[in-house]
């Protein structure tokens, strides 16, 4: 079974610049997360997918980031402008249907803002 | 709001002995949770997880014991190797609105000296 699939590995841009991450998830699971790991911390939950409808983003900087997922599959994670606080890796995670339970994370996209 | 607080930060250990590290919650309607093991640039793993209708678990080296009452849980490991030395993450589902989201702690690090 193919894992959580992100897109690109390592990004470098300057602040004020623009930047998107892609993420395929493991194919049925109706549920996608977008998190974020700064260095020594823990993952901080972005924004959370329910097929294509958002159900939380409570903690999303909507002043700059956005997300979408369109036809509830993939799913695109954008920031503009950045900012160097926004340096972090940034992580794609699926589920199936029906939680709590485990979330099969991606790589992640490792972004350095300089 | 919802909070997940890890001890310690860092754990160093000599090859087999125990390691314990320690999670309280915040929110009492959590219901699940999981312990990550992320070795370095690696994705968050899922190594083991209890639910609130259990006590405690087992698998192997590793057990996790959970009091509701007080709100915390621990990740036991015996007789620790080398490859069990990475980041470990506890969580807990945001149990007030069943999303499903994992609220993390900040991680320990856990290193094991042959």
């Amino acid at each position: 079974e193919a894992g959580v699939a992100q897109s690109p590995r390592y990004k470098i841009i300057e602040k004020r610049q623009s930047v998107a991450f892609w993420c395929n998830p493991i194919s049925g699971h109706a549920t996608l997360y977008w998190y974020q790991q700064i260095l020594g911390q823990g993952p901080k939950l972005l924004i959370q997918f329910q097929n294509n409808g958002v159900v939380d983003d409570s903690q999303l900087p909507k002043d700059r980031f956005s997300a979408e997922r369109l036809k509830g599959v993939d799913s695109t994670l954008k920031i503009q402008p950045a900012k160097l606080e926004d340096s972090a890796v940034y992580l794609c995670a699926s589920s199936p249907a029906g939680y709590p339970g485990e979330l099969f994370f991606g790589e992640g996209s490792r972004l350095t803002v300089l | 709001g919802e909070n997940v607080e890890q001890h310690p930060s860092t754990l160093s250990v000599q090859e087999g002995d125990s390691a314990v590290i320690k999670c309280t919650y915040s929110d009492s309607a959590s219901n699940y949770f999981p312990w990550y093991k992320q070795e370095l640039g690696k994705r968050p793993q899922l190594i083991i997880d209890i639910r609130s209708n259990v006590g405690e678990k087992k698998d192997q080296r590793i057990a996790v014991t959970l009091n509701k009452t007080a709100k915390h849980f621990s990740l036991h490991i015996t007789e620790t190797q080398p490859e069990d030395s990475a980041v470990y993450f506890c969580a807990a589902n945001g149990g007030s609105s069943n999303t499903g989201k994992l609220i993390f702690g900040q991680g320990t690090t856990l290193q094991v000296k042959p």
